[in-house]
């Protein structure tokens, strides 16, 4: 079974910044696109970023381009998301997937962002 | 961007019945590249179904998924009080991925 631990969750006040990060011991990291999904609370889940397995590529939904971005160490086996100019509507709990041709198929148990003053 | 609607919004099954859940897109979907969630209350979600009917390892073979083009199912046979949850479709076809808004089936 994939472990994929997020963590750098917090309470951020609107406009301020936050970083997350996801890490794994348990499989060829570099190998795989990699995921963030949010979920707004008693909402759905959202799509937010990937990275290629290189570190190379980078896909955001709209709503976050320009104020996102993601990365990778594939050495240190993490993936983080900077985010800047936050907003009350980032509010959710921010989950990492590992991604198998397209496929979330496995994800990490989330850490909450919250957006308020 | 392609739109995943999903029906019923909640389902209500008796033990041991069959329950059905739809998701349809507002475009093809290629490839049928279309998944199926399930999420438990305080749990990240767990992959049921890719490709839009091979059930992920693990998986029962009471969940099976079908469909093709614009119009997917996910049926749950024999349900059973562990079977309690939100389910959510979502493709993979294009950027961006998208998921549907969920059906919760009670039991």
């Amino acid at each position: 079974e994939v472990h994929l631990v997020e963590s750098g969750g917090d309470l951020v006040q609107p406009g301020g910044s936050l970083r997350l990060s996801c890490t794994t011991s348990d499989f060829n990291f570099y190998h795989f696109d990699l995921t963030w999904v949010r979920q707004a609370p008693g909402k759905g889940l959202e799509w937010v970023a990937t990275m290629d397995p290189l570190g190379v590529i980078e896909y955001y939904v709209d709503s976050v381009k320009g104020r996102f971005t993601v990365s990778r160490n594939n050495a240190g086996r993490s993936l983080s998301l900077q985010m800047n100019n936050l907003r009350d509507e980032d509010t959710a709990i921010y989950y990492c997937a590992r991604e198998t041709l397209g496929v979330l198929d496995s994800w990490g148990q989330g850490t909450l962002v919250t957006v308020s003053s | 961007e392609i739109v995943l609607t999903q029906s019923p919004g909640t389902l209500s099954v008796s033990p041991g019945e069959g329950a059905t859940l739809s998701c349809r897109a507002s475009q093809n979907i290629g490839h049928n590249y279309l998944a199926w969630f399930q999420q438990k209350p305080g749990q990240s979600p767990r992959l049921l179904v890719y490709g839009a009917s091979t059930r992920a390892t693990g998986i029962p073979d009471r969940f099976s998924g079908s469909g093709s083009g614009t119009d997917f199912t996910l049926t749950i046979s024999e349900v059973g009080p562990e079977d309690s949850a939100m389910y959510f479709c979502q493709h993979y076809s294009s950027l961006p991925r998208t998921f549907g808004q969920g059906t919760k089936v009670e039991i």
